[in-house]
């Protein structure tokens, strides 16, 4: 079974600075998808980013970038010019064909004015 | 074109009560899985359903049930309610095949006293 380990329970950065998350799984499938989802106060589960494990290429949206390691099993988001915004808990999340995601315990960002 | 809903919002209830909490998928979408959030945890899988049918199940009790209509929309039935049910539930839409891609409902804020 697929693991989802986030190791930074809260978190703060300073607006307009940079801040990484930290993610790391267990699997032994080769081929899977891995993503970040952000889910502010207003509950909302919204994906940030995706990453597919077969693209050496890491993902990039706009001021969201992931850093995938894919040997080491770490998938970690950098947050760029950081905005009040992005306050939100952040979670790291495992799929692959039509099996349910896997999800970390998440990170609880706070974006400091 | 609506992403997921999800109603009821909010609902209180007694232990030993059963609830019904219902779910409508994105337009194209034909696949609805169903997460329960604890409070500072990340979701858990319930079960997923496809054509009308669950297709997968997590480690809950039979005490949780569902249901999918012909329109794709889902119910999830919680029978004989415990205090540990207390919990933000997920609805998540897929596209036939894309089950890894998920679109998240709001959530439906369940609590039980």
């Amino acid at each position: 079974a697929q693991t989802v380990t986030q190791s930074q329970p809260e978190m703060s950065v300073q607006e307009a600075e940079t801040v990484t998350l930290s993610c790391t799984y267990d699997t032994s499938e080769n081929n899977y998808y891995l993503f970040w989802y952000k889910q502010p106060p207003s509950r909302q589960m919204i994906l940030v980013i995706r990453q597919e494990a077969y693209k050496q290429q890491n993902a990039t949206e706009n001021r969201f970038s992931v850093n995938f390691q894919k040997a080491a099993k770490s998938f970690s988001l950098k947050i760029s010019d950081s905005q009040l915004g992005d306050t939100a808990m952040y979670f790291c999340a495992f799929g692959r064909g039509n099996t349910p995601l896997v999800f970390g315990k998440g990170t609880r960002l706070s974006v400091i004015a | 074109d609506a992403g997921v809903t999800q109603s009821p919002t909010h609902l209180i209830k007694t232990r030993g009560q059963q609830v019904t909490l219902r779910c409508s998928p994105k337009s194209g979408h034909d696949t609805v899985s169903w997460y329960q959030q604890a409070l500072g945890q990340g979701p858990q899988f319930i079960f997923q359903y496809y054509e009308e049918e669950e297709r997968q199940r997590g480690n809950f009790p039979d005490r949780f049930s569902g249901h999918q209509f012909p329109n794709y929309s889902s119910e999830l039935n919680v029978n004989a309610l415990l205090l540990g049910d207390s919990a933000l539930y997920l609805c998540a839409s897929s596209p036939a095949g894309v089950t890894y891609e998920q679109y998240f409902g709001p959530g439906t804020r369940l609590t039980v006293t």
